[in-house]
């Protein structure tokens, strides 16, 4: 167990909905990183909050949004979903808005889109 | 019909064998490198790591070489295992406005054959 609890683990869904997928990261880490993994793309960075603010974003689509709660708990919400968004999707934490030392990477949630 | 993915490289090697990754990262800003490794199922899992001020890094069983000339990077597993079998991803992280953002290579897959 690395510490970052991702649910659900697995989700299906259909073309044109809307999912939540929430991450609570490591005790006493204050930044959150979502990131989609797919056969096609690998493994990208969509965006990181910091203490409860957007710190950074990568190439996260407009259907796509995040927030990060004031007990650091962080949702991935993905609407209009298509079958190209089926993918796993994890987040990750670290102490600090830095890469410093690595971060640590939950177990993933998988969502496949019908 | 034809699945479409990335055609990751492989790797594979006799349980005993020293394992050579090898990794070239595009970013000539990045000062900071990551290695993961990947199981099926898995978040990625850190291994090691290394900043742009040194060239070569140890830890237990493994070593990171850092060639800043060539943006090329590798990673030594000595004694490879079975239990080494997995995909291995280098990161790199720009730092400053990039914040904790790291980009993944593509990842090479191990697999050791006992």
């Amino acid at each position: 167990d690395s510490g970052v609890t991702q649910t659900p683990k697995h989700l299906i869904t259909a073309t044109g909905q809307r999912v939540t997928l929430r991450c609570s990261p490591r005790s006493g880490d204050l930044s959150v990183y979502w990131y989609q993994q797919s056969l096609d793309q690998g493994l990208q960075f969509l965006i990181q909050y910091y203490n409860g603010e957007e710190r950074a974003k990568g190439n996260i689509l407009e259907r796509f949004s995040a927030q990060q709660f004031p007990d650091l708990h962080s949702e991935l919400n993905l609407s209009s979903l298509e079958l190209g968004d089926s993918a796993l999707y994890f987040c990750a934490s670290s102490v600090d808005g830095g890469a410093n030392y690595g971060y640590t990477f939950g177990s993933g949630t998988r969502l496949t889109v019908v | 019909g034809e699945s479409v993915g990335l055609h990751l490289p492989t790797l594979s090697v006799q349980e005993g064998d020293n394992s050579i990754i090898n990794c070239a990262y595009s970013n000539s800003a990045s000062d900071y490198f990551i290695w993961y490794k990947q199981e099926s199922g898995k978040g990625p899992q850190f291994i090691i790591d290394i900043r742009s001020n040194m060239d070569k890094r140890q830890g237990q069983r493994v070593t990171v070489l850092l060639n800043k000339t060539v943006k090329h990077l590798s990673l030594q597993i000595a004694a490879t295992q079975p239990g080494d079998s997995a995909v291995y991803f280098c990161a790199e992280n720009a730092g400053g406005t990039s914040y904790g953002k790291l980009t993944f290579g593509q990842g090479t897959i191990l697999t050791v054959h006992p």
